[in-house]
């Protein structure tokens, strides 16, 4: 199984600044199999990434996705009040499909 | 539009049984993997399985194989997600998830149903 390990655990950030979330597998992912969510309090998740760096549809493009391999990283470029958030990776190309434990997002 | 629309929440005792439902609408439901996340109170995500209603194909997550059934109807374009003998640690939501292909991304997400198991 592949263990994804996202840091930090909590992100505390201001409206307007830059984010970086990471997430690290326990061994290659393959094609780049690698998903970005967003979840919001009492909502279910959106996906925001996918293919390690594909934006889903209607994701704004201050979003991106970046990395391959092992390590993977989601940039938020200008933080909005409605992007402080949970966010969670997850490996797609290798059974079972997991998650990461989680980023939380939280306005500084 | 593609939609999954899930069972309402269930509050069930220890030793109890139960199924719960997710109905996929707007896309094909036969040709389209349709999967289930658990999401424990407070707690993370874990993929839990995933099925195949053309022909029924279902795999298991390891930590939720013989734990709980999935399976489908076709004929209603719906899922299921049942437990025979539910426990205490059952407690969470529930999502069901439809992935574009087997080695695929979760790109529709049903709204969830929370399952509550106490005495």
């Amino acid at each position: 199984e592949i263990v994804l390990t996202q840091s930090p655990g909590t992100l505390s950030l201001s409206p307007g600044e830059r984010a970086t979330l990471s997430c690290r597998a326990s061994q290659s992912v393959s094609s780049s199999y690698l998903a970005w969510y967003q979840q919001k309090p009492g909502q279910a998740p959106r996906l925001l990434i996918y293919g390690a760096s594909s934006r889903a549809t209607g994701i704004p493009d201050r979003f991106s996705g970046s990395g391959s391999g092992t390590d993977f990283t989601l940039t938020i470029s200008r933080l909005e009040p409605e992007d402080f958030a949970l966010y969670y990776c997850q490996q797609y190309g290798t059974s079972p499909r997991t998650f990461g434990q989680g980023t939380k997002l939280e306005i500084k | 539009e593609v939609q999954l629309v899930q069972s309402g929440a269930e509050v069930k005792k220890p030793g109890e049984s139960l199924k719960i439902s997710c109905k996929g609408s707007g896309y094909s439901f036969t040709t389209h993997w349709i999967g289930w996340v658990r999401q424990m109170p407070g707690k993370g995500l874990e993929w839990m399985g995933i099925i195949y209603p053309g022909d029924s194909d279902t795999r298991y997550s390891p930590s939720f194989q013989g734990q709980v059934t999935i399976s489908a109807d076709k004929s209603i374009s719906t899922a299921y997600l049942q437990w025979s003998s539910l426990k205490a640690s059952d407690t969470a939501m529930y999502y069901c998830v439809r992935p574009p292909t087997f080695y695929g991304w979760f790109d529709y997400w049903g709204q969830g149903t929370l399952v509550t198991v106490s005495s």
